[in-house]
């Protein structure tokens, strides 16, 4: 069964800050891991997928890596923003044992970032 | 091209009812999953449907039901409403669960069970 941690569960950071999230998964027989945020009582918003087959992905200042073999992705923040304060989720979509059992997301409990002016 | 539509926003209840919520996935997509979102257990996987039928289903009691119609548009049921089914609950779309596109959220179902 995958099972997904996210380190720190809480961080909080002055502004223009670089920062590093952290994602571990317990199977490595994944499709992709997807980076999202969500706003506090909202939908979740996707930020990067990384195949399974990539090392990493970047999009503006946003920064994610995957080692599938260690079991790890880490989502990187460059000069952070007040705007930039939400929960940031990771989410592993497994390869199901069977073809047509279709596939899932397995959610970490994310990391709730503040990022203070 | 229009997000994940899921209606109600809100909605109460009390013990014993039922309810159901409606998700319509982005136009051309035709798988749909369902998650139930709470503070003590996070985000937990509810069922996939794909060209209406259940394609995969998380360990939920049979009070949680679902279906998809022709048109790719899913229906959430929950019978006999417990206090424990209060939750966020979240509709994701994509063209087809079994590759490497992204889920697209929608923003949600808010439960709440008095």
């Amino acid at each position: 069964k995958q099972e997904v941690t996210q380190i720190p569960a809480a961080l909080s950071v002055p502004e223009g800050e670089n920062l590093v999230l952290n994602c571990s998964f317990t199977d490595s027989a994944i499709y992709n891991l997807q980076w999202f945020r969500q706003d506090p009582g909202k939908g979740l918003t996707s930020l990067l997928l990384i195949q399974s087959s990539q090392r990493e992905q970047t999009s503006g200042r946003l920064n994610a890596s995957l080692d599938k073999s260690s079991g790890r992705s880490t989502l990187y923040i460059a000069a952070s923003q007040p705007g930039d304060s939400a929960t940031y989720l990771c989410a592993v979509k497994s390869r199901p044992r069977q073809e047509t059992s279709g596939s899932r997301l397995t959610f970490g409990e994310g990391t709730q970032l503040t990022v203070n002016p | 091209k229009a997000g994940v539509t899921q209606t109600p926003r809100y909605l109460i209840k009390t013990r014993g009812q039922q309810v159901t919520l409606s998700c319509s996935p982005i136009s051309g997509h035709r798988s749909v999953s369902w998650y139930q979102q709470t503070p003590g257990q996070g985000l937990q996987f509810l069922f996939e449907y794909f060209s209406e039928t259940q394609r995969n289903k998380g360990n939920f009691p049979g009070r949680f039901s679902g279906r998809q119609f022709s048109n790719s548009r899913s229906e959430m049921n929950v019978s006999t409403l417990e206090l424990g089914d209060s939750a966020l609950y979240l509709c994701a779309s994509s063209g087809d669960s079994l590759t490497n596109e992204k889920l697209f959220f929608g923003s949600g179902t808010q439960l709440s069970v008095l």
